[in-house]
């Protein structure tokens, strides 16, 4: 398996402007996670899927902040306008059931 | 909610020593699951060792152990030999097996290892 998928790896934007990012879990796993990682605040949970369904999306920041997951292979971070605040590396990560997570390589975010 | 505490920003260690890592977790469930993950420079997030709750015997993964003490509710990583190539940021992980699967992460210790 090529393991979870994220992309853009590096995304650079405007303030103001929509960003998306990508992943694709391992083929099988039944949960979904996306984490946000920065220097001030560590590994943050913001939402989690298992069977395509949200679980807790608590640790979403505010309504900029959007994800869905349209199928068992595909889910969307989405934020919506962006500030510069959120620049950070955006992490997806799978699992099957209460097993380990399998991250993704993580996508940088700049908004200048 | 539980919660996972590291209590090492940083360690340091010498090329082919020993090291210890701290973790401690706060919980009212009986069963769950514990990680440790590693975080070089290239950011990527890598899985180290996973213990189960419910087995006594403590897991090992070639020169990496733990010493899980359920009662006490600690979750240590030891690292023997080490090697330049350990050097990287150290995540301990809690993962419940009732409570939707959530999942929680300590705030990380930086391992350093010195040539």
């Amino acid at each position: 398996d090529a393991g979870v998928i994220q992309s853009p790896r590096h995304e650079v934007t405007e303030m103001g402007q929509e960003v998306t990012l990508r992943c694709k879990p391992i083929s099988g796993h039944d949960y979904l996670f996306w984490y946000r990682q920065t220097m001030m605040r560590g590994l943050e949970l913001l939402i989690y899927f298992n069977n395509n369904v949200p679980i807790d999306d608590s640790g979403m920041p505010e309504d900029r902040f959007s994800a869905k997951m349209p199928n068992a292979s595909f889910s969307t971070l989405k934020i919506q306008p962006s500030e510069p605040r959120d620049s950070a590396v955006y992490f997806c990560a799978s699992s099957y059931r209460s097993y380990e997570q399998y991250f993704g390589p993580g996508t940088r975010l700049t908004v200048t | 909610a539980q919660t996972v505490t590291q209590s090492q920003p940083e360690m340091s260690v010498q090329e082919a020593e020993t090291v210890t890592l701290s973790c401690t977790y706060d919980t009212s469930e009986s069963d769950y699951y514990l990680f440790w993950y590693k975080q070089p420079p290239s950011r990527q997030m890598i899985l180290v060792i996973r213990q189960e709750a419910y087995k006594q015997q403590n897991a090992t993964e070639n020169r990496f152990s733990v010493n899980f003490q359920k009662a006490a509710k600690s979750f240590s990583l030891k690292i023997s030999d080490s090697q330049l190539g350990d050097a990287a940021m150290y995540f301990c992980a809690y993962r419940s097996v009732y409570n939707n699967n959530d999942m929680r992460f300590g705030a990380g210790t930086r391992l350093t290892v010195k040539p």
